[in-house]
């Protein structure tokens, strides 16, 4: 199983900073199958980014995704009030699995 | 559009079963396989394993291997999934995600039900 170790655990930052995300694999992700979501309270996870940069359907482009292999960012290039929430890392390969998320909150 | 939309909040005692459904709107139901992912308090989100829906094949994750089952009605466009033996480990929030690729096991997740808390409680 491909564990996946996201940092920091929480992130303060304030409107219109920047901010970067960090998602470590225990073993290479094969085929970039590295996928991102942002999950507001009481709501379910919405997918940002895919194949590790690529974003999905409607997602603003101050959302961008790096990486390849074992080490992949998500950066937000300035912050709006609307993306403070919690943000998880996939690998959706064969046996899918997700990070333990980094919570984003205002400073 | 396409909606996934699952059924009310349940409350079990330890030991006991549930089962979850998860109805699909607005596209062919059949030809996309859906996942079941958890969220525990303090947790991240655990993957459940997937049923395929047109052929009712599954993948269960092995720690749910003995304890869960995933079926599907074609007929109504819904996907079920039932946990049995329920300990207070098993309080979550449980939702069904949509592969976004067409006939595909593997694949990002691009439509999600509003998930379905299920607490565990004697």
């Amino acid at each position: 199983e491909i564990v996946l170790t996201q940092s920091p655990g929480t992130l303060s930052l304030s409107p219109g900073e920047r901010a970067t995300l960090s998602c470590r694999a225990s073993q290479s992700v094969g085929n970039t199958y590295l996928a991102w979501y942002q999950q507001k309270l009481g709501q379910a996870p919405r997918l940002l980014i895919y194949g590790a940069s690529t974003r999905a359907t409607g997602i603003p482009d101050r959302f961008s995704g790096s990486g390849s292999g074992t080490d992949f960012t998500l950066t937000i290039s300035r912050l709006e009030p609307e993306d403070f929430a919690v943000y998880h890392c996939q690998q959706y390969g064969t046996s899918p699995t997700f990070g333990q998320g980094t919570k984003l909150d205002i400073k | 559009q396409v909606q996934l939309v699952q059924s009310g909040a349940e409350v079990k005692k330890p030991g006991a079963s549930v089962k979850v459904s998860c109805k699909a709107y607005g596209y062919t139901f059949t030809g996309y396989y859906m996942h079941w992912v958890r969220l525990a308090p303090g947790q991240g989100l655990e993957w459940m394993g997937w049923i395929d829906p047109s052929s009712g094949a599954t993948k269960y994750a092995q720690r749910f291997q003995g304890r869960i089952i995933m079926t599907r009605d074609t007929a109504i466009a819904a996907a079920y999934m039932a946990l049995s033996r329920l300990t207070s480990d098993d309080t979550a929030v449980y939702y069904c995600a949509r592969i976004s690729w067409f006939s595909d096991s593997s694949g990002p997740f691009d439509y999600w039900g509003q998930g379905t808390l299920v607490t565990v409680s004697s």
